[in-house]
């Protein structure tokens, strides 16, 4: 069975610019999480999404949204992009539906410039 | 909010045992897990506690006790290979996984 599968892996974009992420989850997975990580803030959870619905979001600007299709596949949108969005971003899909064993893709590096 | 301590740093030899423990102070806590990150890689999933207990997958274990918000990841016959950083997880019953800042196993021959 493939794993969590992100694209692309790495980007560099300027300050003021929008990206978006992917992420298609492991087969029959129907919960995607994503996080962010720094050195600085490690790991940050985003947001969580279940059958297209968001069950939770974390503590960022509304500037980062996501969304989720109905074959399970996952979006994260960053516009106007700053700085200090340079990060890792994580996806990680889940069997369970209360996220308790997560299985990571391995990450987008974004670079802002 | 949600909050998880682990400490930042351990160093051991190789054929050691190591225990890795996290503090946790989260509401609707669920569960905790353990995942290892080596650089440049993605976390992946070592074990889950959703009970009071130990949990034992090879040469990881895992306990956990809700009355004292308290687990701890104890790895034996350190190799090599085992050198990443181990985070701690509490998932929530708002479908949320917190993690703690990591502590960083370096193993020496």
């Amino acid at each position: 069975k493939a794993g969590v599968t992100q694209t692309p892996r790495y980007l560099i974009k300027t300050r003021g610019q929008q990206v978006t992420l992917s992420c298609s989850p492991i087969s029959g997975h129907r919960s995607v999480s994503w996080y962010q990580q720094t050195p600085g803030q490690g790991l940050q959870f985003l947001f969580e999404y279940f059958s297209e619905t968001q069950r939770n979001k974390g503590n960022f600007p509304g500037r980062f949204s996501g969304r989720q299709f109905s074959n399970s596949r996952s979006e994260m949108n960053v516009s106007t992009l700053e700085l200090g969005d340079s990060a890792l971003y994580l996806c990680a899909s889940s069997l369970d539906g209360r996220g308790n064993i997560q299985y990571f893709g391995a990450g987008t590096r974004l670079s802002v410039l | 909010g949600q909050s998880l301590e682990q400490p930042s740093e351990v160093t051991a030899v190789e054929g050691a045992i190591v225990q890795m423990n996290c503090t946790y102070q989260t509401s609707g806590f669920y569960g905790l897990s353990w995942y290892q990150q080596h650089d440049g890689g993605a976390p992946t999933f070592l074990s889950y506690n959703a009970l009071d207990g130990l949990e034992e997958t090879g040469r990881f274990s895992s306990f956990l006790s809700r009355s004292d918000s308290y687990g701890y990841l104890l790895l034996q016959e350190l190799q090599m290979k085992d050198s990443a950083s181990y985070f701690c997880a509490a998932s929530t019953n708002d479908y949320k996984l917190s993690f703690g800042a990591g502590t960083t196993v370096t193993v020496r021959a």
